[in-house]
């Protein structure tokens, strides 16, 4: 299976920071990369898909980029409502999940 | 607006079976490709299952093969998820999740999950 590796577990922000989450899969996976917030108590909540495709009704702080086997999730401005966890996932092949990312306020 | 809704969940003693439930409404049930993933107590997330929107087509990763079994009921707009040997490590929050369509698997909508406790 294609090995998902967020490289921070988690990092203090500040509100208004710019925020960059990266993923890094063992191996190619075509941009087949999809983002997810999760916030305490909460399922988790799709926000990017084919590594750069902003879901309906996702702030247009969020974007996503990258190719190959690295990609990235960046949040401009960080907001309150942004404090969560974030995982990736790919689905190029046998469907799995970054670790997560959690972003904690300084 | 899509809403699923998970039940089912509970306290079940290693090789133990149960039955999970997922009531779907707010989209076309029968057109859409369903999962399940879990989200383990250190909050890893690890898809489960996956069914075609007819039913005809069910896909499973290795650590649940032969444990696990998908199904669903477009008729009353339901998907399940059997589970039997269970094991410790299968402990987890399960959600039922909507793939949105065509060749990507991914998922767009989540419910709130349902929790499975495997302990003795």
């Amino acid at each position: 299976d294609i090995q998902m590796t967020q490289s921070s577990s988690s990092f203090s922000v500040s509100l208004g920071d710019r925020v960059t989450i990266t993923c890094k899969a063992s191996e190619d996976i075509y941009n087949r990369l999809a983002w997810y917030q999760q916030k305490p108590g909460n399922a988790p909540r799709l926000l990017i898909s084919g590594a750069t495709s902003l879901e309906t009704g996702v702030p247009s702080r969020f974007s996503g980029s990258g190719s190959g086997k690295d990609y990235t999730l960046s949040i401009t401005s960080l907001q309150t409502e942004d404090v969560a966890t974030y995982y990736c996932q790919q689905y190029w092949s046998t469907l799995t999940f970054g670790a997560g990312t959690k972003l904690e306020l300084k | 607006d899509v809403k699923l809704v998970e039940s089912g969940g509970g306290l079940v003693k290693p090789g133990g079976s149960l039955k999970l439930s997922c009531a779907a409404s707010g989209f076309t049930f029968s057109s859409y490709t369903m999962s399940w993933v879990r989200q383990t107590p250190e909050k890893r997330l690890e898809w489960v299952a996956t069914i075609s929107s007819g039913g005809s087509y069910t896909y499973y990763p290795d650590s649940v093969k032969g444990r696990f079994t998908i199904s669903r009921d477009n008729a009353k707009n339901t998907l399940y998820l059997q589970m039997s040997s269970l094991k410790s490590e299968d402990t987890a929050m399960y959600y039922c999740t909507r793939d949105p369509g065509g060749n990507s698997h991914y998922f767009d909508y989540w419910g709130q999950g349902t929790t499975l406790t495997v302990s003795s």
